[in-house]
């Protein structure tokens, strides 16, 4: 089944404490993006990837890092978290690197940072 | 001021009705743009793409008006299935950024 998958779907932390969450497609996707979604504010784009080893800040890049050494794999990393990366966090992978590509989202990694 | 403005809502609608609500965006130079489909906190999904002489899907419609600068999503003959939170999305660019909407709320009521 294609798909995009993301880990852990819920995640309760302390501030400080790296943490990883993973995300995978099985599409052969070219293009991955994570975005973080908070209330009223909608999704706002955190990282994005055109390709294997290339990527690129979104609007809202400050404390978060990734990483894309396989074209499947597009992991999210928080070195320091503080309580305001609390957030609803997706994955995204698209064919291509044109952006008017649609879309195909993970299931959402709930994140809270105490 | 925000790159991508959609009324909140929520819109209430009567099973069987009309309902139209747009999305409003700041950059003319914006390339695409897609209507997405969100329910209660989980995956957006791709609902459609707006098309410059605007398209249509079943019971929905799409418009995109450039010289005002903004979209429309119209849903026809409203199903209680349709009720979710509908995203606006734009691209600036053809690299990768997408700009997305805060969403807004449909309710369909029996």
């Amino acid at each position: 089944e294609a798909q995009v998958t993301q880990n852990p779907r819920y995640l309760i932390t302390v501030t400080g404490k790296k943490l990883t969450v993973t995300c995978s497609q099985n599409m052969n996707h070219e293009y991955m993006s994570w975005y973080r979604q908070d209330p009223g504010l909608g999704l706002r784009q955190i990282y994005y990837s055109m390709n294997v080893e290339v990527t690129d800040k979104g609007d809202v890049p400050e404390g978060y890092k990734v990483s894309r050494k396989e074209k499947r794999n597009f992991p999210l990393i928080l070195e320091s978290p503080s309580p305001n990366q609390t957030s609803l966090y997706f994955c995204a992978s698209s064919p291509a690197v044109r952006s008017y590509n649609e879309q195909f989202f993970g299931p959402g990694t709930r994140l809270t940072v105490l | 001021r925000k790159e991508v403005e959609q009324d909140p809502g929520p819109f209430n609608v009567p099973e069987g009705a009309t309902v139209a609500f747009n999305c409003t965006y700041s950059n003319s130079a914006s390339q695409s743009f897609f209507w997405y489909r969100q329910d209660c906190r989980k995956e957006p999904k791709l609902l459609m793409s707006v098309y410059s002489s605007g398209n249509e899907d079943g019971r929905f419609t799409a418009q995109l008006n450039r010289a005002s600068q903004y979209i429309s999503l119209l849903i026809r003959d409203s199903k209680l299935s349709d009720s979710a939170t509908y995203l606006c999305v734009v691209t600036t660019d053809s690299w990768g950024k997408l700009q997305f909407g805060a969403g807004t709320q449909v309710v369909v009521t029996p």
